[in-house]
């Protein structure tokens, strides 16, 4: 069975670079069909999508958030990461990865399933 | 970008009412959006995907419909158990996204 955990600093200083990773285990990352994503939520408040990378290392981000983020996948280690560069308050939240499936049409579109494997979350603060 | 759109934001209501609510998308999405419920302290669960499909395990009182614009999530009979904050989404090859939720709490 499919399992996701996120681990990385609980605090970071404003202006710096927040970095997680998700470990997966009962799978592999690599595998054709199925891809990773990282979502935060603010206290008290809803879900954000931060980005998706998919099999070969193609990614999509949120656009809010695209010119500061960076997700990519560490085969050796089964681990997909998450940076997030000039970190403020805003970026404190509790950081979810999780995994979907994706195909491809007939058309040739790669078409996507939702979020189905979540991990825990991980809460990062960021404070002075 | 899409965005996404929930009503109520939040909904009282008691066990074995019929509850529904709804979810807009900025423009048309065909029916490329998923229902996710989520408890305090954990991480969200999918129930229904493409508009109007359980997910695998999700008991038959949830069911989804809609396409275009507007979708709605119906609960046929409020369980204890479906007390809970929900959110549809939106979910592309090119990006993802998330309406502001809907927290059903006791009446």
């Amino acid at each position: 069975q499919l399992q996701l955990q996120e681990s990385g600093p609980g605090l970071v200083k404003p202006s710096e670079t927040l970095s997680l990773t998700c470990t997966v285990s009962g799978g592999f990352i690599t595998s054709e069909n199925y891809f990773y994503g990282w979502i935060r939520q603010s206290p008290g408040k809803g879900l954000e999508w931060i980005g998706n990378i998919f099999y070969g290392g193609n990614t999509r981000y949120s656009p809010s958030l695209e010119s500061r983020v960076t997700i990519s996948v560490g085969t050796s280690k089964n681990q997909m990461s998450l940076r997030l560069r000039s970190v403020t308050a805003a970026d404190t939240a509790l950081y979810y990865c999780a995994r979907a499936t994706y195909y491809y049409e007939s058309s040739g579109n790669r078409a996507v399933f939702p979020f189905d494997v979540w991990g825990q979350g991980t809460m990062v603060t960021v404070s002075p | 970008d899409i965005q996404m759109t929930q009503s109520p934001s939040t909904l009282s209501a008691s066990v074995g009412d019929r509850v529904t609510i709804t979810c807009r998308a900025s423009q048309s999405i065909s029916n490329w959006l998923a229902w996710y419920q989520q408890k305090p302290g954990k991480a969200p669960k999918v129930l229904i995907y493409k508009a109007s499909n359980l997910e695998g395990g999700v008991p038959s009182r949830f069911s989804g419909s809609g396409s275009g614009t507007e979708f709605t999530l119906t609960i046929s009979s409020l369980q204890p158990d479906d007390f809970a904050t929900y959110y549809c989404q939106h979910y592309s090859s090119y990006s993802f996204t998330f309406g502001p939720g809907t927290k059903v709490d006791f009446k």
